[in-house]
């Protein structure tokens, strides 16, 4: 089975500044996605960023980007020029490749960012 | 995007009573759709998954009888909370795939009082 782990319960930002949020997973598959999810407080669900486990190269969503590190099963989220909006709970997230519209999301603990102005 | 829409967003019962939350695909068909459960600070849990035409498939520890799951059509699966108690209060979030992105609905936050 795979699991997702975000070791990370809560961390801090200053505004403008730049943060790394960490998760590993483990998976016996070579094909899979892999996602960032945001929660804000409004608690909807916000696709921030996904990963193709084929593709070497990372993804980047304007000031979001991953660093995938496939070998190690790292899956670590940047932000960018922080905002207080990004102010949230994020979850990391495993889908299998082989997916149909049955696949099912595995997720890690979430972790909580908090942006001081 | 594709949108999921839950419906109701909140909603207070008394104990003993049932409750039924919506899940609408409203731009896609949708053969399977997931239940979670939230608690304050914590991940999203998988409580079933459920399938149209055909029974949920409850995830281990979840009680059937406890939360009904229908999947009468493509678009709409319904959760139903039976003789609800105050542990039951959390907060429900479904969601559907289409294609390989999973969009979820805004939620229920449910207090059984």
């Amino acid at each position: 089975a795979q699991t997702v782990t975000q070791s990370q319960p809560e961390m801090s930002v200053q505004e403008a500044e730049t943060v790394t949020l960490s998760c590993t997973y483990d998976t016996s598959e070579s094909d899979y996605y892999l996602f960032w999810y945001k929660q804000p407080p409004s608690r909807q669900m916000i696709l921030v960023i996904r990963q193709e486990a084929y593709k070497q190269q990372n993804a980047t969503e304007n000031r979001f980007s991953v660093n995938f590190q496939k070998a190690a099963k790292s899956f670590s989220l940047k932000i960018s020029d922080s905002q207080l909006g990004d102010a949230a709970m994020y979850f990391c997230a495993y889908r299998r490749f082989r997916s149909g519209a049955n696949s099912k999301l595995t997720f890690g603990k979430g972790i909580t960012l908090s942006v001081r102005p | 995007g594709a949108v999921v829409s839950q419906h109701p967003s909140w909603v207070i019962c008394k104990s003993g009573t049932s409750v039924k939350i919506e899940c609408r695909s409203l731009d896609f068909q949708a053969t399977t759709m997931f239940w979670y459960r939230q608690f304050p600070k914590q991940s999203l849990m998988l409580m079933a998954t459920s399938n149209e035409g055909s029974k949920a498939t409850y995830e281990q520890g979840v009680e059937k009888d406890k939360f009904l799951i229908n999947h009468a059509s493509l678009t709409l699966s319904t959760l139903t909370v039976t003789s609800a108690h105050p542990e039951d209060s959390s907060f429900y979030i479904c969601s559907a795939n289409k294609n390989t992105e999973a969009f979820f609905g805004q939620g229920t936050r449910l207090t059984v009082v």
